[in-house]
Parts: structure tokens; C-alpha cells; sequence
């Protein structure tokens, strides 16, 4: 069945520094895959998206990579800042429909 | 413009009561999507819906239903309510020539007791 697994324990990192987040997925051959945050008690909000035909995609402090061969996604924050601090979630979509597969999420705690 | 939004916000049911939750998408967007969240099994999509038509559907039981209305307002109907239905249920919209980057709401937290 398919599997997306993030690292379901907590980031704990010192502002400033990079925090570097994983999702790695099993029987799953996505189109897309996005990146969002989400705070408590609010829905998730979309970060950045790659396709699988592009190995990275920066915004900002952010960048993802995409490798299909490890089916492995990173996600970088350079510079982290306290206001980073959210849970993260991967999520994949193959090429038709808007069926999105999450994720578990990773919490990232910046720590001043 | 306004964000995508849900109503209501918190509901408590009782176990075998139904139950209607609202959505009504960005303006413009024309596809939705509903998704459960709980802390067990996180972020599970339930259906999609675009012009009025159920485009995609997760792996839900047949009482989990949605539906669709000409102005793109969704809403999603849970009968015979169950204790682990206890969840946030999520509405997502997108734009038709952008289809992956997903706009979400606050959510209904619905808890059955």
C-alpha cells in the first residue's frame, strides 16, 4: 500500500541555523509533491510545489528537492526564525484530480 | 479576496445523530476538496468535487457524502455518527488552471460524544 513517512519526532533547532526536513514515500509514483505548514488549530497552508521532472524549487528561506530515485523529497528552511516554528507536511498527488496524500507532518520548534 | 471558509467552526453531536458541515470556497476556485484530520491518522482526504460533480473519492465509508452547488459551495454530510468520527474536517479549494496548490479553511471540529 502506498506509504509517506515524515519524521514523526519533534525539530528542535537554534534560530538562525538550517532545519531540514524528510519525507520519504513507498508504492507511489507522484506528479507533484507540495510542502505546508500548518499551526495549531488552523487548516494548512501551501508552501511550495515541485514536479517530478524538477530536481529543486527555492522560495525565499525555503527550498525543496525532489528525488524520484530515492523517493525522497528534502525540505530546507535556511535562517530559521522562531515564526517558523509550525508542523510541516508533505503531501503527493499523481497527475489527474486534486487528490492530495499527506504525510504524518514534522514539527519544527525554532528556539531564540 | 476572502479566504476559504467554513462554518460552523465547533460542533458536538451524539453517537447515531447526522451531521452538515459547510464550505464555501475562495471566490473563483471551482474545485473542493474535504479532508479528516484526527491524531491517529492524520490528514485523510475524503472527495473532491468540481462543477457539481464528484471527481475523486477517498477511502471513506458511504456515510461519509458531499455535494456540490452551482456556486461552488460545498457541503459534506456524516450520518449515523460514530465515536471515531471525532475529527477536524477540512475543506480545500483550488483554481482550475492550478489545480495542486490547495487553499484551506479553519476547519469544523466536530466532536461526537
Amino acid at each position: 500500500s502506498q506509504k509517506i513517512e515524515q519524521n514523526s519526532e519533534a525539530l528542535n533547532i537554534q534560530e538562525g541555523k538550517t532545519a531540514t526536513l524528510t519525507c520519504n514515500y513507498t508504492n507511489y509514483s507522484p506528479a507533484y509533491l507540495q510542502w505546508y505548514r500548518q499551526d495549531p488549530g488552523r487548516g494548512p497552508v501551501f508552501l511550495l510545489l515541485i514536479r517530478e521532472n524538477e530536481k529543486e524549487k527555492r522560495k525565499e528561506r525555503l527550498k525543496v528537492t525532489f528525488d524520484t530515485t530515492l523517493k525522497q523529497s528534502l525540505f530546507h528552511i535556511t535562517a530559521s526564525q522562531p515564526a517558523d516554528s509550525a508542523t510541516y507536511l508533505c503531501a503527493l498527488a499523481k497527475a489527474a484530480g486534486n487528490k492530495l496524500t499527506f504525510g504524518g507532518g514534522t514539527r519544527v520548534l525554532v528556539k531564540p | 479576496k476572502a479566504g476559504v471558509t467554513q462554518t460552523p467552526r465547533y460542533l458536538i453531536k451524539t453517537r447515531g445523530q447526522q451531521v452538515t458541515l459547510s464550505c464555501s470556497p475562495i471566490s473563483g476556485h471551482r474545485s473542493v476538496s474535504w479532508y479528516q484530520q484526527t491524531p491517529g491518522q492524520g490528514l485523510q482526504f475524503l472527495f473532491e468535487y468540481f462543477s457539481e460533480t464528484q471527481r475523486n473519492k477517498g477511502n471513506f465509508p458511504g456515510r461519509f457524502s458531499g455535494r456540490q452547488f452551482s456556486n461552488s459551495r460545498s457541503e459534506m454530510n456524516v450520518s449515523t455518527l460514530e465515536l471515531g468520527d471525532s475529527a477536524l474536517y477540512l475543506c480545500a479549494s483550488s483554481l482550475l488552471d492550478s489545480p495542486y496548490e490547495q487553499y484551506f479553511g479553519p476547519g469544523t471540529r466536530l466532536t461526537v460524544t
